[in-house]
């Protein structure tokens, strides 16, 4: 069974930068993988930052950027904000099936 | 307006079967897939499958092959996921999501878009 793991919880303060972590246990993530990002917050359903790696939808914030980093999909926050306390999840293609990662609960302190 | 309108939350017996719907609007619905993703209380998301909302063609997860189906009706811009044999671990918000399969100007690849998802379903699964 493949699983995706993120790291489960960071903390970053106002206007710092924070990078979050998307690894696969078949191996290194390659564009190959599509990855994606979504946010989630209490209550709501997910709302997607990131497809394909590092392409923005256009109601993504420019401070929010999608990138491959020593064998994981990342992403990272510049100039974090205290609406950017959410959860975040990856989501990793394998060949026709999609498998979700853990999720990091982001907290603004 | 370009939504996803989905059915109300339900209570289900351990063995029983339900169907979720997600109606679309404000879009043409066969232009596009339909994903299903549940979310089990204070867990992460868990992808279910998706659907062509063109052609009917379906992709499961393995997790759930042979409890998930997952249909259209076109005229009614509607798609549904109908999960059997129902347990207590199926108690989850489910939602649908949709999504087109992109590729660049090469034709190349570049995965899943993700853009409109809806507001969720909640199913309770209790004896």
């Amino acid at each position: 069974q493949t699983v995706v793991t993120q790291e489960p919880s960071l903390t970053v303060s106002p206007g710092g930068t924070v990078t979050l972590t998307c690894a696969s246990s078949t191996g290194a993530v390659t564009s190959g993988y599509y990855p994606n990002w979504f946010q989630q917050k209490p209550g709501q359903a997910p709302r997607a930052l990131i497809y394909s790696t590092s392409n923005k939808h256009s109601w993504t914030p420019a401070r929010f950027s999608g990138s491959l980093l020593g064998g994981k999909a990342a992403l990272t926050l510049s100039g974090v904000q205290p609406e950017d306390e959410a959860e975040y999840y990856c989501l990793l293609y394998y060949g026709g099936a999609l498998v979700f990662g853990g999720g990091t609960k982001l907290t603004v302190l | 307006q370009v939504q996803l309108v989905q059915s109300g939350a339900e209570v289900k017996k351990p063995g029983a079967s339900v169907k979720v719907s997600c109606k679309a609007s404000g879009y043409t619905f066969t232009s596009y897939a339909m994903h299903w993703v549940r979310q089990a209380p204070g867990q992460r998301l868990e992808w279910m499958g998706w659907i062509n909302a063109g052609n009917g063609n379906t992709k499961y997860s393995q997790k759930f092959q042979g409890r998930v189906t997952i249909t259209r009706d076109t005229s009614a811009s509607t798609a549904y996921m109908e999960l059997s044999s129902l347990r207590s671990e199926d108690t989850a918000v489910y939602y649908c999501a949709r999504a087109t399969w992109v590729r660049d100007s090469s034709g190349k690849p570049r995965g899943w878009y993700f853009d409109l998802w809806g507001r969720g379903t909640l199913v309770t699964v209790s004896s």
